[in-house]
């Protein structure tokens, strides 16, 4: 079946650090892929999906790159902020219905 | 759009008793889905509707669980009787016919059973 595999957490970095979460996925035909972030208490926001090879999606200074040969979407930002303090979700939805395949999440703490 | 709206967001109840959640998705997305959160297994799809039909129930743990989509504006998930290792953080999100277009999540409802 589909599965998605996410680095696990807390990653800890200091403000302006580079942030990489890797994720590798699984899956029959061409998925789109999805990054998704959970700040406290709050439920899951979009962050950026890519629906086809090659695609680079991007948000808030955040990027992801579908690479179909190596079955990754990893997420990258080049200065975080405190306020990237949260848990990112990497998944797929590979089917018509849209239903979505999440990885474990990984806790992203950002200190001052 | 508001977004999607759950209620309640926190619930607290005795085991044995029946919890009803409750899901207001975007007016206009043809699709709904159930999720539930906890730290051991993570996000799980429990159920999907597709314009208020159940779609695939093979995510719901048990006969203790069961969801209702009476029209196209609300959900209901219920858990009749809870049970301790029911406690988690239950989603719900809808989206577009659109399948490009991506899921948009409520807010979440914190069960407790104790």
């Amino acid at each position: 079946g589909d599965s998605v595999t996410q680095m696990e957490g807390p990653v800890t970095l200091s403000e302006e650090a580079f942030l990489t979460i890797n994720c590798t996925y699984t899956a029959t035909g061409y998925p789109s892929l999805f990054w998704y972030v959970q700040y406290p208490g709050e439920g899951l926001q979009l962050l950026l999906k890519a629906t086809k090879a090659d695609d680079k999606g991007s948000n808030k200074g955040f990027e992801a790159t579908y690479r179909k040969e190596t079955t990754s979407f990893h997420l990258e930002k080049g200065s975080v902020q405190v306020s990237d303090s949260a848990v990112y979700f990497c998944a797929l939805s590979a089917d018509s219905w849209g239903k979505l395949q999440f990885g474990a999440g990984t806790q992203v703490v950002v200190t001052p | 759009d508001a977004g999607v709206i759950q209620s309640p967001r926190h619930e607290v109840t005795e085991m044995g008793q029946e919890v009803t959640l409750r899901c207001k998705p975007i007016s206009g997305h043809d699709y709904l889905f159930w999720y539930r959160q906890t730290m051991m297994r993570g996000l799980e799809l429990l159920i999907y509707f597709n314009n208020n039909v159940p779609i695939d129930d093979s995510g719901m743990p048990e006969d203790r669980f069961s969801a209702k989509m009476p029209n196209a504006s609300f959900s209901t998930l219920k858990i009749q009787p809870s049970e301790p290792r029911d406690s988690a953080v239950y989603f719900c999100a809808s989206r577009p016919r659109d399948r490009a277009l991506e899921a948009f999540f409520g807010q979440g409802t914190r069960l407790t059973v104790v």
